[in-house]
């Protein structure tokens, strides 16, 4: 079974700092699908960027960047110029590709507290 | 265009009480998912469905719960009787299944379950 894991319960970062949030899957398959989620207090899960597995360029959508490192599964987010409404937890997550129909795994996730 | 739409929002019921928690997927998704979150076991998959069919419920606690798709445009998530541990926040996502997906689920704000 494909596991998700984030080390870090809690992060925090001063406000205009990068911080870097960790994530590690395993899985047995090669064609997947990557994820990061944000859940504020407002408990709304919001997908804030995506990788496919096939695609060897990092992710970037504007602020948030990853690092997508294949053959160590390793998924980590990049949040850079951090904001006050950055603060929220974070969730890795993994689905497999086979024809767009497969489950979410989640990570337990990270508390991103950000500092003024 | 309309998200992933739950009721009720907040459920505060007593032990023993049934509940049903509702979900409409985003119109054109074919695949719909319930997840719970919990304090201590964070996000899990209870059950999901392909084209109205249920494909996965192993997440499924117990046969106090039980989950339906009658349509493409409707679902419903009951727990009968309710005990105290299943207090938690239930929330309902969907996908498009085809070639060239995304890949990602889209959530709805979910259900705050307390049983008393």
């Amino acid at each position: 079974a494909q596991t998700v894991t984030q080390s870090q319960p809690e992060m925090s970062v001063q406000e205009a700092e990068t911080v870097t949030l960790s994530c590690t899957y395993d899985t047995s398959e090669s064609d997947y699908y990557l994820f990061w989620y944000k859940q504020p207090p407002s408990r709304q899960m919001i997908l804030v960027i995506r990788q496919e597995a096939y695609k060897q360029q990092n992710a970037t959508e504007n602020r948030f960047s990853v690092n997508f490192q294949k053959a160590a599964k390793s998924f980590s987010l990049k949040i850079s110029d951090s904001q006050l409404g950055d603060a929220a937890m974070y969730f890795c997550a993994y689905r497999r590709r086979a024809g767009g129909s497969e489950k979410l795994v989640f990570g337990k996730g990270t508390k991103l507290t950000v500092n003024p | 265009d309309a998200g992933v739409i739950q009721s009720p929002r907040h459920e505060v019921t007593e032990m023993g009480q049934e509940v049903t928690l509702r979900c409409k997927p985003i119109s054109g998704h074919n695949s719909l998912f319930w997840y719970r979150q919990t304090m201590m076991r964070g996000l899990e998959l209870l059950i999901y469905f392909n084209n109205n069919v249920p494909i996965d419920d192993s997440g499924m606690p117990e046969d106090r719960f039980s989950a339906k798709m009658p349509n493409a445009s409707f679902s419903t998530l009951k727990i009968q009787p309710s005990e105290p541990r299943d207090s938690a926040v239930y929330f309902c996502a969907s996908s498009q299944r085809r070639t060239g997906s995304t890949g990602e689920l889209f959530f709805g704000e979910g259900s705050r379950l307390t049983v008393l």
